[in-house]
């Protein structure tokens, strides 16, 4: 079936710096959803990329989706504490409520 | 809105009991979904229902597992017997799918953290 790898698995930061993940798919991405799960709770929605190209922002979030739609990212900007936990990506696997999840990005942000 | 609800938070069993996990979804969401989530592994479908039908099992682990949703406020995941590989949180998240299949966001409960012993 349809794999969504995402990279990197680990990533640790200064608080301050920058941090990206990136979701890469060898099939076309239908519409990708990002999640964040914060230690020891459960994934909730940030946001919903649909169309080829498409870039949103949430205050120092950046969510890319690539041209060819076999990609996505997340950029932190600055990260903060706050941003610490797991970031997910999710493609609704094409005309299926189905969501295949990748394995996601663990962040830790050292203050 | 209480969001999605499961019971119990937390389950310690032995090896070869039976485990009944607990979700009610959001009123008005017409899908469910169960996940488990692990190291290994990440976080796994299970089962999802539409309009309280099962769609695709097809991520059920075997036959241990089985999945209910009698009603549209209601849906268990119960395994029979459990083994201590069944460790895991096990998720439940539930949606709204509307016409053509575009689905919003998909809500999760607070999970069920397992322990087979």
């Amino acid at each position: 079936g349809q794999q969504v790898m995402q990279i990197p698995q680990y990533q640790h930061v200064q608080e301050g710096e920058d941090f990206t993940t990136y979701c890469n798919s060898s099939t076309t991405l239908s519409n990708i959803q990002w999640y964040k799960q914060r230690p020891g709770g459960h994934p909730v929605f940030l946001i919903q990329l649909v169309k080829s190209g498409e870039v949103k922002k949430q205050k120092r979030l950046t969510f890319q989706f690539g041209e060819a739609k076999k990609n996505s990212s997340l950029h932190i900007t600055a990260t903060q504490t706050t941003d610490v936990g797991t970031y997910f990506c999710a493609d609704q696997q094409g005309g299926s409520e189905k969501l295949v999840f990748g394995k996601g990005t663990k962040l830790t942000v050292n203050p | 809105d209480a969001g999605v609800i499961q019971s119990p938070r937390h389950e310690v069993t032995e090896m070869g009991q039976e485990v009944t996990l607990r979700c009610k979804p959001i009123s008005g969401h017409n899908s469910l979904f169960w996940y488990r989530q692990t190291m290994m592994r990440g976080l796994e479908l299970l089962i999802y229902f539409n309009n309280n039908v099962p769609i695709d099992d097809s991520g059920m682990p075997e036959d241990r597992f089985s999945a209910k949703m009698p009603n549209a406020s209601f849906s268990t995941l119960k395994i029979q017997p459990s083994e201590p590989r069944d460790s895991a949180v096990y998720f439940c998240a539930s949606s709204f799918v509307g016409g053509g299949g575009a689905q919003e966001t998909q809500y999760f409960g607070p999970g069920t953290r397992l322990l087979v012993l």
